[in-house]
């Protein structure tokens, strides 16, 4: 099975300041995708944001960005702008294309926003 | 409007009691998937069903069973038989198949064993 690890527990960040959130993961295969999830205090997830991993350019929805290094195996995710909306929990998930049958998901990192 | 409906919300179960948590979608997705969410532990897969009527064991399968007799609903049963229960459950759905195809996600149901 494929690994995802999100080796921060916990960040914070000053409201309208950028932080970023880190993932990497472990994997053979050339092929696959990658997201972000939020889960705010209702529990209810919801996605942030994907990257194709045959995509080079960096995937981006509005304050959200990714920093895709597809040879370091890492996929950090970027807020601009957080806002008090932005705290949550942040899950890094991996989806091969080869099987595409399974998520795998990281432990996730709790975000605080300072206001 | 379409998405994932499951309930109970909160459960509360004896020991050495079965519940079964439900799970229905209406979005026409073929396949759905039951993850447990404990604290520190990010997700993990109990179950999934890419179609009707065959569903594979997730990373820990032990102590739960599914069923899949429609697309449209994918129930969890945790028996008596899985020692430590109490936990926050999440059922997705999403498109089969390969392709940057995403998770849809239930409410969740929170299960505590008393």
């Amino acid at each position: 099975a494929q690994t995802v690890t999100q080796s921060q527990p916990e960040m914070s960040v000053q409201e309208a300041e950028t932080v970023t959130l880190s993932c990497t993961y472990d994997t053979s295969e050339s092929d696959y995708y990658l997201f972000w999830y939020k889960q705010p205090p209702s529990r209810q997830m919801i996605l942030v944001i994907r990257q194709e991993a045959y995509k080079q350019q960096n995937a981006t929805e509005n304050r959200f960005s990714v920093n895709f290094q597809k040879a370091a195996k890492s996929f950090s995710l970027k807020i601009s702008d957080s806002q008090l909306g932005d705290a949550a929990m942040y899950f890094c998930a991996y989806r091969s294309a080869v099987t595409g049958n399974q998520f795998y998901f990281g432990t996730g990192t709790s975000l605080t926003v300072i206001p | 409007d379409g998405g994932i409906t499951q309930s109970p919300k909160y459960l509360f179960r004896k020991e050495g009691q079965n519940v079964t948590l439900s799970c229905e979608q209406n979005l026409n997705h073929d396949a759905m998937y039951w993850y447990r969410q404990d604290p520190g532990q990010g997700l993990r897969l109990i179950y999934y069903s890419q179609i009707v009527n065959d569903f594979q064991k997730g990373d820990i399968a032990e102590g739960y069973s599914v069923s899949r007799e429609k697309k449209e609903s994918f129930p969890l049963t945790v028996t008596s038989a899985q020692k430590n229960p109490t936990a926050f459950y999440l059922c997705a759905s999403g498109t089969r198949g390969k392709g940057a195809n995403v998770l849809t996600f239930g409410a969740g149901s929170r299960l505590t064993v008393l």
